[in-house]
């Protein structure tokens, strides 16, 4: 059972550019939303959080939307950077983290 | 290296064997979690302690694995009678409490032959 789509699959972006990832959930019950970021051989890392009294969140170039209503939050990437390259994972938190499918981005220099 | 460390980083078994993975947390969390990643896709979760005791265990979780924090630090994850499908990375975790970030370690390799 998949309780936190993600997408894209894939995504190139060209250096400079905005990469935006999405999610959707279903569970009413989440209340904590983490993206986290891996690189090849490596755990994941949390990136950046949003709790669902927020509609954004920013930290430096990462951006969380959330859309409560819509049950959907998305991760903007601010001028990507060749070392942003990496495969993204959001999550939702109940008890334990249930984690979307990932976004393989690739940033172009 | 304070993070959360895991040992071996791989480990390949041949089938029906039994394999056992190691997790120390980072000092203090008494959040310890378990999750298995297979090629392109996230981490689906397993179990959890809370200190010493085992809160909630995954449909995922079949017999064959048993997990143990004995004095709630360390915890140890076995896999009794391997089978290829458990072929995986298996990432634990570790917080100071619910509310509170996750920190994985990098994983343990199995490739279970």
């Amino acid at each position: 059972q998949q309780q936190v789509k993600q997408s894209p699959q894939s995504l190139i972006v060209q250096k400079g550019g905005i990469s935006i990832i999405n999610c959707a959930y279903e569970n009413t019950a989440f209340d904590y939303f983490p993206w986290y970021q891996q690189f090849p051989g490596k755990g994941p890392a949390l990136l950046i959080a949003i709790r669902p009294d927020v509609s954004e969140k920013k930290e430096g170039r990462f951006t969380i939307s959330f859309n409560k209503s819509a049950k959907q939050f998305s991760l903007h990437i601010m001028d990507s950077q060749p070392g942003d390259s990496a495969t993204y994972f959001c999550a939702a938190r109940a008890r334990a983290l249930t984690f979307g499918s990932g976004t393989r981005l690739q940033v172009q220099p | 290296d304070t993070g959360v460390s895991q040992d071996p980083r791989h480990k390949i078994t041949k089938r029906g064997q039994n394999v056992t993975f190691r997790c120390d947390p980072i000092s203090e969390h008494n959040r310890l979690y378990w999750y298995r990643q297979t090629l392109g896709q996230g981490p689906e979760f397993l179990t959890y302690f809370q200190n010493e005791a085992q809160l909630e265990k995954s449909r995922l979780l079949s017999d064959r694995f048993s997990a143990e924090r004995p004095k709630g630090s360390f915890s140890t994850l076995e896999i009794q009678r391997t089978e290829q499908g458990d072929s995986a990375m298996y990432l634990c975790a570790s917080s100071l409490g619910h509310n509170e970030k996750l920190f994985f370690g990098s994983g343990t390799q199995l490739s279970v032959l």
